[in-house]
């Protein structure tokens, strides 16, 4: 079975641009969550969605959004770039909001 | 606000020798304590994990050891490989079971 999936691997933006990134679970996965992991540092919480709902949010600024589809997938938008965004953006999935999450490779953003 | 504290930031070990990682919690409301293992260009992956009703908990090679009352979890690596050598973190899963606190993480270098 595949694992999580994330695209791109890697991107390049520049201050005030817009991404998104994409995140496909593993098969059966009703959970995805989003981290952002600064190089040299720990994963850090984003986001939690669970059926389509969003069920957690971190402490990150409201230019940070996310969404889950019927099919579970999810995409992760962040508006307006700062260079600060720089980071490895992690998602992950799993059975239900209590379960072992699974990570994915990560998508790579670079701010310029 | 750093909630997990992780230690040493960088471990070098002979091979077959014994790695040690510690981490230390600040939030009561933590029940469940992973311990994630990270490659270079990969997300991390699960690798053992324990709840706090349990004091120590082992698989294979790898054992968690936990003092409620101290608020300390550490990890032990037995017999450590080369092929141990990457980044390990530390976790702790929130009462809602929607969020991991990770620590900042512990290179592990294993040398031959």
């Amino acid at each position: 079975d595949a694992g999580v999936t994330q695209s791109p691997t890697h991107l390049i933006k520049t201050r005030g641009q817009q991404v998104t990134l994409r995140c496909s679970p593993i098969s059966g996965h009703k959970s995805v969550s989003w981290y952002q992991q600064v190089l040299g540092q720990g994963p850090q919480f984003i986001f939690q969605y669970y059926e389509k709902e969003e069920r957690g949010r971190g402490n990150f600024p409201d230019r940070f959004s996310a969404r889950q589809f019927p099919n579970y997938s999810s995409e992760l938008n962040v508006n307006a770039l700062l260079l600060g965004d720089s980071a490895l953006y992690l998602c992950a999935s799993s059975l239900s909001a209590y379960e072992k999450l699974f990570f994915g490779s990560g998508t790579q953003l670079s701010v310029l | 606000q750093q909630q997990v504290k992780q230690s040493p930031q960088s471990l070098i070990v002979q091979k077959g020798g014994i790695s040690i990682i510690n981490c230390a919690y600040e939030n009561t409301a933590f029940d469940y304590f992973p311990w994630y293992q990270q490659f270079p260009g990969k997300g991390p992956a699960l690798l053992i994990a324990i709840r706090p009703d349990v004091s120590e908990k082992k698989e294979g090679r790898f054992t968690i050891s936990f003092n409620k009352s101290a608020k300390q979890f550490s990890l032990h690596i037995m017999d450590s490989q080369p092929g141990d050598s990457a980044t390990y973190f530390c976790a702790a899963l929130n009462n809602a079971g929607n969020m991991l606190t990770f620590g900042g993480g512990t290179r592990l270098m294993v040398k031959p």
